[in-house]
């Protein structure tokens, strides 16, 4: 069975810095999707990037980006420029593609990311 | 934007009490899902919908039961409450895509629940 683990309950930042979120995941598939969603203190859980495992580029959306090592397993997200808007708990995410149609996603425990003004 | 709507963000219930919790999306997803959110243990699947009547089991099923009569209404129910039901509930949904794509998943608020 799939497996996502985020070693970092949470993280600290200051505003202005950039920092690394780790996720490490297990399968035993070579086709696969990886996303990282946010949940501010609001509640509402959205996503902030994707990345297809057969591209080798690197996702990026404005400050987000990943840093996707496909042979360690390895997604971690880099926050550049950080705002304190960027303050939630970020939670990584992990998709079979051959899990079919209804796109189930296995969770990790999730990053609690504080930034300090 | 795609809008996932759940009916209550607070609810408080006592055990042995039968619980609905709804949720509604607009943008006419095939895909519906329920999990709870717990703190160190992140999200858990309870149950997923693919279509109107369609259900299967997530990973923590016990304990609750769905219901999808129309496709953009997905009911999660507790048939009798206990407390260790106590939880945040988020309700998710998807496009479906053939083969399985990477469709993101729209969540709700979330629904805050107590059982006393």
């Amino acid at each position: 069975a799939q497996t996502v683990t985020q070693s970092q309950p949470e993280m600290s930042v200051q505003e202005a810095e950039t920092v690394t979120l780790s996720c490490t995941y297990d399968t035993s598939e070579s086709d696969y999707y990886l996303f990282w969603y946010k949940q501010p203190p609001s509640r509402q859980m959205i996503l902030v990037i994707r990345q297809e495992a057969y591209k080798q580029q690197n996702a990026t959306e404005n400050r987000f980006s990943v840093n996707f090592q496909k042979a360690a397993k390895s997604f971690s997200l880099k926050i550049s420029d950080s705002q304190l808007g960027d303050a939630a708990m970020y939670f990584c995410a992990f998709k079979d593609i051959y899990g079919g149609a209804t796109n189930k996603l296995i969770f990790g425990t999730g990053t609690l990311l504080a930034v300090q003004p | 934007d795609v809008k996932v709507t759940q009916s209550s963000r607070y609810l408080v219930k006592r055990t042995g009490e039968k619980v609905f919790l709804e949720c509604v999306q607009d943008m006419d997803h095939e895909n519906m899902f329920w999990y709870r959110q717990d703190p160190g243990l992140g999200l858990r699947l309870i149950y997923f919908s693919y279509d109107v009547k369609m259900k299967e089991k997530g990973d923590i099923p016990e304990g609750y039961s769905v219901s999808r009569e129309k496709k953009e209404r997905f009911s999660l129910i507790l048939e009798s409450a206990s407390t260790n039901q106590t939880s945040m509930y988020l309700c998710a949904s998807s496009l479906s895509r053939p083969g399985g794509s990477g469709q993101p998943q729209h969540f709700g608020d979330g629904t805050r629940l107590s059982i006393l």
